[in-house]
């Protein structure tokens, strides 16, 4: 399978701990971008990374929340002193660099308990 | 600020039927238009998408239909198939017409009966 890939699909965990996901884009693709999705609204864009760097973040990115893109290959999303508003679906999509199509992975869901 | 809006929340279609969904929107710095269709426990995947130098784009069974000036766009999903149910996002972006920073409508389930 040569799609988005997400780990884990699914995370529990409860309220102040912390948590990482791993995204690995499809190979040839220079931009990577992480969305929200919450139950019964559409994504919604956090930032994005061009190669290694990352360009924008959305002021929904509190400070809790950190990403990487070590050597522009995989990324990884962590949300420390998680809160029950962080329960949501965390989508990971990546495009060519003037790409008109985003491949979305599956997506990892969050529950904080 | 809810940039995309989209309507309806659901829809309901007879098979064979036509499923219609709008979206409005409020940027006009906005400069590419998808349309993402999502199974449940996938995620989004691209089903058309349009520019707004054209009025019409049609792939298949799937029809865009835009007005520039009225900042209105809509899917037509013509002889609807229980298949095509799923939850369709609309979605603009601003970045020369690429598929960066999408900002997304709140989504329309779409059930095709039988």
């Amino acid at each position: 399978d040569t799609g988005v890939s997400q780990n884990p699909r699914h995370k529990i965990t409860k309220r102040g701990q912390n948590v990482t996901f791993r995204c690995d884009p499809i190979s040839e693709h220079n931009r990577l971008y992480w969305y929200r999705q919450t139950l019964g609204q559409g994504p919604e864009f956090l930032t994005y990374f061009q190669n290694e760097a990352q360009l924008e973040k959305s002021r929904l990115l509190s400070d809790r929340f950190s990403a990487e893109r070590p050597k522009g290959s995989f990324s990884t999303l962590e949300i420390q002193r998680t809160e029950q508003g962080d329960s949501a679906m965390y989508l990971c999509a990546s495009s060519l660099l003037r790409g008109v199509e985003a491949f979305f992975g599956q997506g990892t869901r969050l529950t904080v308990v | 600020q809810q940039q995309v809006k989209q309507s309806p929340q659901s829809l309901i279609v007879q098979k064979g039927g036509i499923s219609i969904i709008n979206c409005a929107y409020e940027n006009t710095a906005f400069d590419y238009f998808p349309w993402y269709q999502q199974f449940p426990g996938k995620g989004p995947a691209l089903l058309i998408a349009i520019r707004p130098d054209v009025s019409e784009k049609k792939e298949g069974r799937f029809t865009i239909s835009f007005n520039k000036s009225a900042k209105q766009f809509s899917l037509h999903i013509m002889d609807s198939q229980p298949g095509d149910s799923a939850t369709y996002f609309c979605a603009a972006s601003a970045r020369g017409g690429t598929a960066s920073k999408l900002t997304f409508g709140t989504g329309t389930r779409l059930q095709v009966t039988l």
